[in-house]
Protein backbone atom coordinates (compact mmCIF):
# COMPACT_ATOMS: atom_id res chain seq x y z
CA UNK A 1 0.00 0.00 0.00
CA UNK A 2 1.26 3.89 -0.75
CA UNK A 3 2.55 5.18 2.50
CA UNK A 4 2.95 9.03 1.22
CA UNK A 5 -0.06 10.42 -0.65
CA UNK A 6 0.27 14.17 -2.31
CA UNK A 7 -2.61 16.61 -2.59
CA UNK A 8 -3.32 17.96 -4.70
CA UNK A 9 -3.13 15.08 -7.42
CA UNK A 10 -2.75 18.11 -10.01
CA UNK A 11 -1.75 22.33 -10.04
CA UNK A 12 -1.68 24.83 -12.08
CA UNK A 13 0.38 28.03 -12.03
CA UNK A 14 1.81 30.97 -13.56
CA UNK A 15 5.01 31.74 -14.46
CA UNK A 16 6.78 33.90 -10.98
CA UNK A 17 3.89 31.76 -8.39
CA UNK A 18 5.09 29.77 -5.71
CA UNK A 19 3.96 26.41 -5.55
CA UNK A 20 2.59 24.29 -2.85
CA UNK A 21 2.76 20.53 -2.56
CA UNK A 22 1.09 18.49 0.49
CA UNK A 23 2.31 15.11 1.59
CA UNK A 24 0.59 12.87 4.22
CA UNK A 25 2.27 9.39 5.20
CA UNK A 26 0.61 6.92 7.73
CA UNK A 27 4.02 5.45 9.88
CA UNK A 28 7.05 6.37 11.65
CA UNK A 29 9.43 7.53 9.28
CA UNK A 30 13.52 8.03 9.03
CA UNK A 31 13.69 10.11 6.77
CA UNK A 32 11.43 11.89 4.14
CA UNK A 33 12.29 12.68 0.46
CA UNK A 34 10.93 14.66 -2.63
CA UNK A 35 11.64 13.50 -5.85
CA UNK A 36 11.07 14.92 -9.28
CA UNK A 37 9.67 13.21 -12.79
CA UNK A 38 9.37 14.90 -16.10
CA UNK A 39 7.59 13.68 -18.52
CA UNK A 40 8.94 10.58 -20.14
CA UNK A 41 11.76 10.77 -17.71
CA UNK A 42 12.89 8.84 -14.55
CA UNK A 43 12.62 10.35 -10.77
CA UNK A 44 15.42 12.92 -9.56
CA UNK A 45 16.09 13.46 -5.95
CA UNK A 46 15.36 16.86 -5.01
CA UNK A 47 15.70 17.26 -1.05
CA UNK A 48 15.71 15.56 2.08
CA UNK A 49 14.27 15.88 5.17
CA UNK A 50 15.29 13.93 8.71
CA UNK A 51 12.51 12.71 10.89
CA UNK A 52 14.55 15.21 13.76
CA UNK A 53 13.83 18.60 11.47
CA UNK A 54 11.71 20.88 10.81
CA UNK A 55 12.56 23.05 7.67
CA UNK A 56 15.23 22.35 4.88
CA UNK A 57 16.00 24.84 2.31
CA UNK A 58 17.69 24.16 -0.86
CA UNK A 59 17.43 26.85 -3.61
CA UNK A 60 14.38 27.46 -4.65
CA UNK A 61 12.88 24.82 -2.99
CA UNK A 62 11.50 24.31 1.05
CA UNK A 63 10.25 21.46 2.93
CA UNK A 64 8.92 21.43 6.25
CA UNK A 65 8.20 18.36 8.39
CA UNK A 66 5.54 18.03 11.15
CA UNK A 67 5.73 14.40 12.34
CA UNK A 68 3.30 14.55 15.16
CA UNK A 69 0.88 15.35 11.71
CA UNK A 70 2.85 13.01 9.95
CA UNK A 71 2.72 15.62 6.98
CA UNK A 72 5.28 17.53 4.77
CA UNK A 73 4.72 20.41 2.24
CA UNK A 74 7.08 21.20 -0.47
CA UNK A 75 6.97 25.25 -1.47
CA UNK A 76 8.97 26.06 -4.67
CA UNK A 77 9.48 30.08 -5.17
CA UNK A 78 9.13 31.80 -7.96
CA UNK A 79 8.05 28.66 -10.48
CA UNK A 80 9.39 28.80 -14.11
CA UNK A 81 8.30 26.62 -16.63
CA UNK A 82 11.08 24.11 -16.19
CA UNK A 83 9.65 23.75 -13.57
CA UNK A 84 6.41 21.92 -14.90
CA UNK A 85 6.95 18.24 -13.69
CA UNK A 86 5.34 15.58 -10.93
CA UNK A 87 6.53 15.97 -8.21
CA UNK A 88 6.56 12.71 -5.17
CA UNK A 89 6.92 12.53 -1.94
CA UNK A 90 9.01 8.94 -0.70
CA UNK A 91 9.22 8.45 2.61
CA UNK A 92 11.73 5.94 4.40
CA UNK A 93 11.66 3.82 7.75
CA UNK A 94 13.89 1.01 9.18
CA UNK A 95 14.88 -0.30 6.08
CA UNK A 96 16.27 0.88 2.85
CA UNK A 97 12.90 1.08 1.01
CA UNK A 98 11.59 3.81 0.45
CA UNK A 99 7.30 4.41 -0.37
CA UNK A 100 6.10 6.86 -2.85
CA UNK A 101 3.13 8.17 -3.23
CA UNK A 102 1.06 8.97 -6.17
CA UNK A 103 2.42 12.41 -6.77
CA UNK A 104 1.31 16.25 -8.07
CA UNK A 105 1.23 17.33 -11.04
CA UNK A 106 2.31 20.49 -11.99
CA UNK A 107 2.06 23.12 -14.29
CA UNK A 108 3.34 26.11 -14.66
CA UNK A 109 2.43 28.53 -17.07
CA UNK A 110 5.10 31.02 -19.26
CA UNK B 1 29.35 8.57 -14.51
CA UNK B 2 26.60 8.57 -16.88
CA UNK B 3 24.04 7.42 -14.22
CA UNK B 4 21.77 4.11 -14.41
CA UNK B 5 21.68 3.39 -17.82
CA UNK B 6 18.39 1.06 -18.55
CA UNK B 7 17.49 -0.88 -21.99
CA UNK B 8 15.52 -1.12 -23.66
CA UNK B 9 13.72 2.08 -23.68
CA UNK B 10 10.65 0.78 -25.20
CA UNK B 11 9.44 -2.26 -25.59
CA UNK B 12 6.28 -4.11 -27.57
CA UNK B 13 5.70 -7.48 -27.40
CA UNK B 14 2.69 -9.89 -27.49
CA UNK B 15 0.90 -11.79 -24.77
CA UNK B 16 3.13 -14.88 -24.13
CA UNK B 17 6.11 -13.91 -24.39
CA UNK B 18 9.14 -13.28 -22.55
CA UNK B 19 10.22 -10.06 -21.92
CA UNK B 20 13.76 -9.30 -20.23
CA UNK B 21 14.48 -5.75 -19.16
CA UNK B 22 18.31 -4.78 -17.88
CA UNK B 23 19.78 -2.24 -15.58
CA UNK B 24 22.84 -1.36 -14.98
CA UNK B 25 23.70 0.70 -11.79
CA UNK B 26 25.79 3.35 -10.81
CA UNK B 27 29.43 2.32 -10.37
CA UNK B 28 30.32 1.54 -6.20
CA UNK B 29 26.40 1.74 -5.61
CA UNK B 30 25.40 -1.01 -3.24
CA UNK B 31 21.52 -1.32 -3.45
CA UNK B 32 19.63 -1.63 -6.97
CA UNK B 33 16.33 -1.76 -7.03
CA UNK B 34 13.32 -2.36 -9.46
CA UNK B 35 9.82 -0.71 -9.59
CA UNK B 36 6.68 -0.75 -11.95
CA UNK B 37 4.72 2.91 -12.66
CA UNK B 38 1.22 2.84 -13.63
CA UNK B 39 -1.28 5.36 -13.65
CA UNK B 40 -3.64 3.44 -11.53
CA UNK B 41 -1.04 2.34 -9.14
CA UNK B 42 1.62 4.83 -9.17
CA UNK B 43 5.45 3.80 -8.14
CA UNK B 44 5.69 0.26 -6.70
CA UNK B 45 8.44 -1.23 -5.45
CA UNK B 46 8.99 -4.71 -6.98
CA UNK B 47 12.44 -5.83 -5.33
CA UNK B 48 15.86 -4.95 -3.93
CA UNK B 49 19.24 -5.56 -3.66
CA UNK B 50 21.97 -5.19 -1.55
CA UNK B 51 25.54 -6.01 -2.53
CA UNK B 52 24.06 -8.36 -5.57
CA UNK B 53 21.57 -10.69 -2.77
CA UNK B 54 17.81 -10.23 -2.92
CA UNK B 55 16.70 -8.24 0.54
CA UNK B 56 13.15 -7.78 -0.38
CA UNK B 57 10.70 -9.21 -3.27
CA UNK B 58 7.53 -9.06 -1.59
CA UNK B 59 6.35 -6.15 -4.31
CA UNK B 60 6.83 -8.39 -6.98
CA UNK B 61 3.51 -9.67 -8.36
CA UNK B 62 3.82 -13.14 -9.05
CA UNK B 63 5.49 -15.89 -10.16
CA UNK B 64 5.64 -14.96 -13.63
CA UNK B 65 7.88 -12.18 -12.44
CA UNK B 66 11.80 -12.99 -12.15
CA UNK B 67 15.17 -10.76 -11.21
CA UNK B 68 18.74 -11.44 -11.21
CA UNK B 69 21.89 -9.75 -10.46
CA UNK B 70 24.71 -12.08 -11.52
CA UNK B 71 27.04 -8.65 -10.30
CA UNK B 72 27.72 -5.56 -9.04
CA UNK B 73 27.06 -3.70 -12.55
CA UNK B 74 24.32 -5.76 -14.15
CA UNK B 75 20.50 -6.81 -13.30
CA UNK B 76 17.53 -8.38 -14.96
CA UNK B 77 14.15 -8.16 -14.39
CA UNK B 78 12.47 -11.27 -16.36
CA UNK B 79 8.76 -11.72 -16.96
CA UNK B 80 7.44 -14.75 -18.12
CA UNK B 81 4.67 -15.11 -19.80
CA UNK B 82 3.92 -11.73 -20.54
CA UNK B 83 0.21 -10.29 -19.99
CA UNK B 84 -1.42 -7.26 -21.39
CA UNK B 85 -1.77 -6.13 -17.49
CA UNK B 86 1.95 -6.33 -17.13
CA UNK B 87 2.12 -2.73 -19.22
CA UNK B 88 3.22 -0.37 -17.55
CA UNK B 89 6.78 1.85 -16.95
CA UNK B 90 9.79 0.16 -15.21
CA UNK B 91 12.37 1.86 -13.85
CA UNK B 92 15.60 0.44 -11.99
CA UNK B 93 17.12 2.27 -9.40
CA UNK B 94 20.30 2.41 -7.61
CA UNK B 95 22.21 4.13 -4.30
CA UNK B 96 25.15 4.17 -2.23
CA UNK B 97 25.63 2.69 1.39
CA UNK B 98 24.92 5.55 3.84
CA UNK B 99 22.95 5.41 7.43
CA UNK B 100 19.47 6.29 7.22
CA UNK B 101 19.44 8.37 4.26
CA UNK B 102 18.41 6.09 0.78
CA UNK B 103 18.92 8.89 -1.93
CA UNK B 104 17.76 6.79 -4.81
CA UNK B 105 18.99 7.45 -8.64
CA UNK B 106 16.85 6.52 -11.35
CA UNK B 107 17.19 5.37 -14.96
CA UNK B 108 15.52 6.97 -17.97
CA UNK B 109 12.69 3.32 -17.65
CA UNK B 110 11.55 1.30 -19.65
CA UNK B 111 7.95 1.26 -21.39
CA UNK B 112 6.65 -2.12 -21.83
CA UNK B 113 3.73 -3.19 -23.94
CA UNK B 114 2.05 -6.05 -23.93
CA UNK B 115 -0.56 -6.40 -26.52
Amino acid sequence: SQQGEEDPQALSIQEGENATMNCSYKTSINNLQWYRQNSGRGLVHLILIRSNEREKHSGRLRVTLDTSKKSSSLLITASRAADTASYFCATQGGSEKLVFGKGTKLTVNP
Amino acid sequence: DAGVIQSPRHEVTEMGQEVTLRCKPISGHDYLFWYRQTMMRGLELLIYFNNNVPIDDSGMPEDRFSAKMPNASFSTLKIQPSEPRDSAVYFCASSPRTIAKNIQYFGAGTRLSVL
